[in-house]
Order: C-alpha cells, then sequence, then structure tokens
C-alpha cells in the first residue's frame, strides 16, 4: 500500500509567523507532489506543485521536496488568519493511472 | 474562465438506488478524476479519463462505473447505493493525464 502520511494537527502559529507543513510518502516512483488547501465545507485548492529536488517559491509559500529522505514540506511566511484550513499534500503515481494518492491532512490555525 | 463545474451540488438518495454525477473540465483540459472524500479523510481515487479512455481505476468496487464524452466532459455512476457511499465526490481536471489537476467544488452525497 503505498501511502502518504501527514501529521493531523491541529498546528497552530500566531499571525505573522512561518507556518511549516510536512508529509513523507512510501512510492520511491512518485515524481510529482502537490499540496492542496481546503477550508471546511469547501473543496482543495492548488496551491503549489513540485517535481524537482529542492525549493519552490511562489508568493509566502516555499515547498520543499527531498526525494531521498522522501519528505515534502510547505511553508507558509507571514501566516494570516485566512490560512486557517487544512493542507493536504499528494503524490502522483504516474505507473498507477495518474491517481494522487493523499495524506489525510494537517489542520493549520493561524491566530490574530 | 470557468474553472471545473458539477452537478447536483447536492443530493440525497436511498440504499439500493443509483446516481450519476456530472463534470465539465475546465476548458482545453482533457483529462477528469474522480475521486470520494469521507469527512476527515484525504479524497480518494476512484477513476482517471484521458481523451475519452480510462487511464486509471483504484480500489473501488464495479458499483461504480464512469465515462468521459467527445466534449470532454465526464459522468460518475454508482449502482446499489450503500450507506457507505456518503461522502464529497471531486472531479478534477488537468491539461494532460499526469499535469497538475484543479477540483470543482463536489457533489455532497447523502444515502439514507
Amino acid at each position: 500500500q503505498k501511502e502518504v502520511e501527514q501529521n493531523s494537527g491541529p498546528l497552530s502559529v500566531p499571525e505573522g509567523a512561518i507556518a511549516s507543513l510536512n508529509c513523507t510518502y512510501s512510492d520511491r516512483g512518485s515524481q510529482s507532489f502537490f499540496w492542496y488547501r481546503q477550508y471546511s465545507g469547501k473543496s482543495p485548492e492548488l496551491i503549489m506543485f513540485i517535481y524537482s529536488n529542492g525549493d519552490k517559491e511562489d508568493g509566502r509559500f516555499t515547498a520543499q521536496l527531498n526525494k531521498a529522505s522522501q519528505y515534502v514540506s510547505l511553508l507558509i511566511r507571514d501566516s494570516q488568519p485566512s490560512d486557517s484550513a487544512t493542507y493536504l499534500c499528494a503524490g502522483l503515481q504516474e505507473d498507477a493511472g495518474n491517481m494522487l494518492t493523499f495524506g489525510g491532512g494537517t489542520r493549520l490555525m493561524v491566530k490574530p | 474562465d470557468a474553472g471545473v463545474t458539477q452537478s447536483p451540488t447536492h443530493l440525497i438518495k436511498t440504499r439500493g438506488q443509483h446516481v450519476t454525477l456530472r463534470c465539465s473540465p475546465i476548458s482545453g483540459h482533457k483529462s477528469v478524476s474522480w475521486y470520494q472524500q469521507v469527512l476527515g479523510q484525504g479524497p480518494q481515487f476512484i477513476f482517471q479519463y484521458y481523451e475519452k479512455e480510462e487511464r486509471g481505476r483504484g480500489n473501488f468496487p464495479d458499483r461504480f462505473s464512469a465515462r468521459q464524452f467527445p466534449n470532454y466532459s465526464s459522468e460518475l455512476n454508482v449502482n446499489a447505493l450503500l450507506l457507505g457511499d456518503s461522502a464529497l465526490y471531486l472531479c478534477a481536471s488537468s491539461f494532460g493525464a499526469n499535469q497538475p489537476q484543479h477540483f470543482g467544488d463536489g457533489t455532497r452525497l447523502s444515502i439514507l
């Protein structure tokens, strides 16, 4: 069973701080990773994707991928109360019909 | 540009009935994937269709079926509904089969 693991949280950070969300995966064949944000009662919204080892930055978000350690992370700088949501990490299994395998999500709470 | 659209938004059925859920992808996207999300969990992959052909199938029973039409829209059919089929059903579209997937708002299915 190929899995993606996340700490369910909640992760609580003060407004303006850096939030660090982590994810590990078991399938070494997965090459592409995605971070989705899901507000309560809403559908997942794609916020970042990363294919290569290293860092990828987009505004306040930085995704990090370490394929040797099978580790993916998402950093949110200058966290805002509006960032409070569940963050889902997903790996793409191209050898399984391009299936996205999701972790259970980490709930982030940003306190004013 | 319109995002992924799904219909209906909500649906209530009873055990044993069947249901058809519909999805229109983002304009220009040729791939549609279906996911089931139970409360408190990450989405689970059901199917992927690309260029009207099934490219992947998740670990769901044969009661679940889908198809993709020439205009790239898609239907998910579920027969002989069970209480455990109550969930949020998400459709995601992507330009190519292994490209980032964007989700619609989902159909919330309740089985009584």
